[in-house]
């Protein structure tokens, strides 16, 4: 019965390491998110995909890459870990753009 | 661009006591929506209460009210009666509606509830 749901809840891998990050919502809403929240709680926006189409993609490294296979999923892979790259990352869904978006229970991201 | 500022990083309240955590927001644009979320030290972000621009009426939501004051640019969140399990940070947050959206946090406020 989860709205919005994220795989894994904890990742933890090495400097330079590949690894993706599954979001899946089952509300039918249209628009998808990825946001990121650092070590002092402070949560920015990263990509935004409606019905599959990307529509946000804020000043993110190109070692990030959203995938979005259906209006359902949206996945996020990251290419060559830095440290700084860990973080909790949030999923979210909204019916409207500019309506009540909703999140996942994120995925905490420990880069060693 | 959007800004929005929370200047009360803690907050103490005592049970069944009103809290009010404040937010101003900044931008130019006439038509957007305000929002407010609770985080508790589990993780997830729980989504509490909505105000669009446009409307004449503050939003309330249970125990949760937003007192929207357009011409100070601010959405006060308040909390009736708090209760043990209102402890968490709260973050204000805020959207342009009609374009592609993203949501504009701000830097959230920690309420801690006591008895």
């Amino acid at each position: 019965d989860t709205a919005v749901s994220q795989t894994p809840k904890y990742l933890v891998t090495q400097m330079g390491n590949d690894k993706s990050i599954k979001c899946e919502q089952n509300l039918g809403h249209d628009t998808m998110y990825w946001y990121k929240q650092d070590s002092k709680k402070f949560l920015k926006i990263m990509f935004s995909y409606n019905n599959k189409e990307l529509i946000i993609n804020e000043t993110v490294p190109n070692r990030f890459s959203p995938k979005s296979p259906d209006k359902a999923h949206l996945n996020l892979h990251i290419n060559s870990l830095e440290l700084g790259d860990s973080a909790v990352y949030f999923c979210a869904s909204s019916q409207l753009q500019g309506g009540e978006q909703y999140f996942g229970p994120g995925t905490r991201l420990t880069v060693t | 661009a959007q800004k929005i500022t929370q200047t009360q990083p803690g907050m103490f309240v005592q049970e069944k006591e009103a809290v009010t955590l404040d937010c101003t927001y900044d931008t130019s644009d006439p038509s957007y929506g305000l929002f407010w979320y609770k985080q508790p030290s589990s993780g997830e972000m729980i989504f509490l209460i909505y105000q669009g621009s446009y409307d004449q009426q503050n939003a309330t939501e249970g125990r949760y009210s937003l007192n929207f004051q357009k011409a100070r640019k601010s959405a006060n969140l308040v909390i009736s009666a708090s209760q043990l399990g209102d402890s968490a940070m709260y973050f204000c947050a805020m959207t342009l509606t009609g374009t592609a959206s993203k949501l504009t946090f701000g830097t959230g406020t920690r309420l801690q509830v006591t008895l």
